[in-house]
């Protein structure tokens, strides 16, 4: 049950992309395709961005998208905006019904 | 609306025990596989346990494993998080959220529990 590894940090201009990178094993990440990523603004609860790898709950922004490779999986967001400024947290099915999140990684509107 | 209500949380001294209360609305509460997340301050998120629709299967982070149980109440759309023995390392902000798809797609607001002397 080891955190899954994230860039502490990542950062763009507006309307630029960033994407971070969720790394774990073929006993999580790479074993199954329930990946999800999770945004925090703070003093706020997490909020569902990307489930099963790629697919965007109802009311999502298409500038948020999801992929995986092997045991990394990766969150994109196009077009930044300030309010996309918040700490963003992978997470993963790692088997015997347990649940693993990433170590999260902060994103910075410059 | 869909909502989550957390209550509970509070300062209690190492070895001693609180009962975490999560209360449903909007949704089949029933249907859902349940979950608590702890996030301890300034940390990251950690998958804490969860709790099938019906009760029948929980599931638990090594660490809370023997000192923690989770539970649920259908007909009072609530899900509880009992925890005993409690550990500074315990000391976090408690989110409840409800399972769908592999992921975690409703969440409350939180309540913090402090373990401290």
């Amino acid at each position: 049950q080891s955190a899954l590894t994230q860039p502490p940090s990542a950062s763009g201009s507006p309307g630029q992309s960033v994407t971070i990178s969720c790394t774990g094993t073929s006993s999580d990440v790479g074993g199954y395709n329930y990946v999800s990523w999770y945004q925090q603004h703070p003093g706020k609860a997490p909020k569902l961005m990307i489930y099963e790898v790629s697919k965007r709950p109802s009311g999502v922004p298409d500038r948020f998208s999801g992929s995986k490779s092997g045991n990394t999986a990766s969150l994109t967001v196009s077009g930044l905006q300030a309010e996309d400024e918040a700490d963003y947290y992978c997470s993963s099915y790692a088997g015997s019904n347990d649940y693993v999140f990433g170590t999260g990684t902060k994103v910075t509107v410059l | 609306e869909v909502q989550l209500v957390e209550s509970g949380g509070g300062l209690v001294q190492p070895g001693g025990s609180l009962r975490l209360s999560c209360a449903a609305s909007g949704f089949s509460f029933s249907t859902y596989w349940m979950n608590w997340v702890r996030q301890a301050p300034g940390k990251g998120l950690v998958w804490v346990s969860r709790l099938k629709s019906d009760g029948s299967s929980t599931n638990y982070v090594d660490s809370v494993k023997g000192r923690f149980t989770i539970s649920r109440d259908n007909a009072k759309n609530t899900l509880y998080l009992q925890m005993n023995t409690l550990r500074a390392e315990d000391t976090a902000v408690y989110y409840c959220a409800r399972g769908w798809y592999g992921s975690f797609d409703i969440w409350g607001q939180g309540t913090m529990v402090t373990v401290s002397p």
